[in-house]
This record gives C-alpha cells, sequence and structure tokens, in this order.
C-alpha cells in the first residue's frame, strides 16, 4: 500500500535557524498537504500542493511539491519558538481526497 | 462555530471494557475520520466514512467499530478495551474528501487501557 516517510524524526534548532522537514511517497501523488500540532494540540491543516514542482509560501515558511509528485519539502526560514510542534505531511494518490495518507511526522524544537 | 467537538477528553479503563467515543461537528462536512496517535508512528487510520449511513475500513480497525446514524455525527467504539488500545484518538472532518481545504480536526481523547 501507500507509504509515506518523513525524515528527520527529530530536528533541535536554535531560534533563528533555519529547518527543513522531507516527505516521500512510494507512489505518485495526486495531492500533498502540510499540518502542524503543537505539543499537546491536534493536527492542524497549513497547506496544500497539487501540481508538479509546485511552491507555495506563508510568511517564513515554503512548501515544494517535486517534480515527480512523490516527494515535498517544508522549509522555515529563522525558526521562532512559535514553531515549535509537529509536521505531518499527507499525500493521496486519489484525484478526490478521502484516502490521505499521513507520514509519522518532524518533530521541531526550538531552543531560545 | 464550534467545528469538531471530541467526548470525552480523557478516559481510563480496565481490559475488557467497553467504552464509545463521540465525534459531533457542526460545519456539514461529509466525510468524517477516526484516527489514533501513538508516538513515532503518527497518524494511522482507524475507521472513516464518506456519507450518512456508511462507514469503510482504514489501516487499524480491529477491535474497533464505528457508526454514523447521522451526518453530523461520527461515534467510535471499543468492545473490549485492550491495553494496546491505549492512544490519543483524533476525530476528523473534512468538506471534499480533504481536498483543498484539509482535514479538521477535534482535540482528541486520551485513553489509557490498564
Amino acid at each position: 500500500g501507500q507509504q509515506v516517510m518523513q525524515i528527520p524524526q527529530y530536528q533541535h534548532v536554535q531560534e533563528g535557524e533555519d529547518f527543513t522537514t522531507y516527505c516521500n511517497s512510494s507512489t505518485t501523488l495526486s495531492n500533498i498537504q502540510w499540518y502542524k500540532q503543537r505539543p499537546g494540540g491536534h493536527p492542524v491543516f497549513l497547506i496544500q500542493l497539487v501540481k508538479s514542482g509546485e511552491v507555495k509560501k506563508q510568511k517564513r515558511l515554503t512548501f515544494q511539491f517535486g517534480e515527480a509528485k512523490k516527494n515535498s519539502s517544508l522549509h522555515i526560514t529563522a525558526t521562532q519558538t512559535t514553531d515549535v510542534g509537529t509536521y505531518f505531511c499527507a499525500g493521496t494518490m486519489d484525484n478526490y481526497g478521502q484516502n490521505f495518507v499521513f507520514g509519522p511526522g518532524t518533530r521541531l524544537s526550538v531552543l531560545p | 462555530n464550534a467545528g469538531v467537538t471530541q467526548t470525552p477528553k480523557f478516559r481510563v479503563l480496565k481490559t475488557g471494557q467497553s467504552m464509545t467515543l463521540l465525534c459531533a461537528q457542526d460545519m456539514n462536512h461529509e466525510y468524517m475520520y477516526w484516527y489514533r496517535q501513538d508516538p513515532g508512528m503518527g497518524l494511522r487510520l482507524i475507521h472513516y466514512s464518506v456519507g450518512e449511513g456508511t462507514t469503510a475500513k482504514g489501516e487499524v480497525p480491529d477491535g474497533y467499530n464505528v457508526s454514523r446514524l447521522k451526518k453530523q455525527n461520527f461515534l467510535l467504539g471499543l468492545e473490549s478495551a485492550a491495553p494496546s488500545q491505549t492512544s490519543v484518538y483524533f476525530c476528523a472532518s473534512s468538506y471534499s474528501g480533504g481536498l483543498n481545504y484539509g482535514y479538521t480536526f477535534g482535540s482528541g481523547t486520551r485513553l489509557t487501557v490498564v
């Protein structure tokens, strides 16, 4: 079945440093989404990528979908303590959604 | 809007006991999901529903049952709880199978089975 992997599992950075997490799928995806879960909280939808090579930005966050639509990345510039949490990617092969498979997540710690 | 509401927020069960987790959404979403989250395992889909009266198995359905008698509610049942079912359970709903707007998650139920 479809598998979604993320690396690294954990990342500790000093405040102000950049951070990148990578998401890889065993199959070609039609869509990929990113979520953030704060410690003790629930996942919150951040963004969806659909097109091959697509790049989207949200303030200090940059999301990219690979050309082959089998990988994606989330890059945070100049991390802040508010960026602490676990970042999940979720991918689907289904053009109608419904079956998004979540990766195991990357837990980010930001040291002040 | 309340979004997705889960009850209870915490529960401790003894092995063999049964319980029902309730999920309610007020966004008129067709799709609803139950996930469990364990350390290092991410979110694993237990069961899901694409509309009132319909349910389907996800990745880890064994030991759980679900019902969607009303569009706004999705119930998760544990008939005979086991320690392996200790986890945080999240309910989610979506408008169009999750496309464009993603899933809206509830705040979770932390279940401990002793």
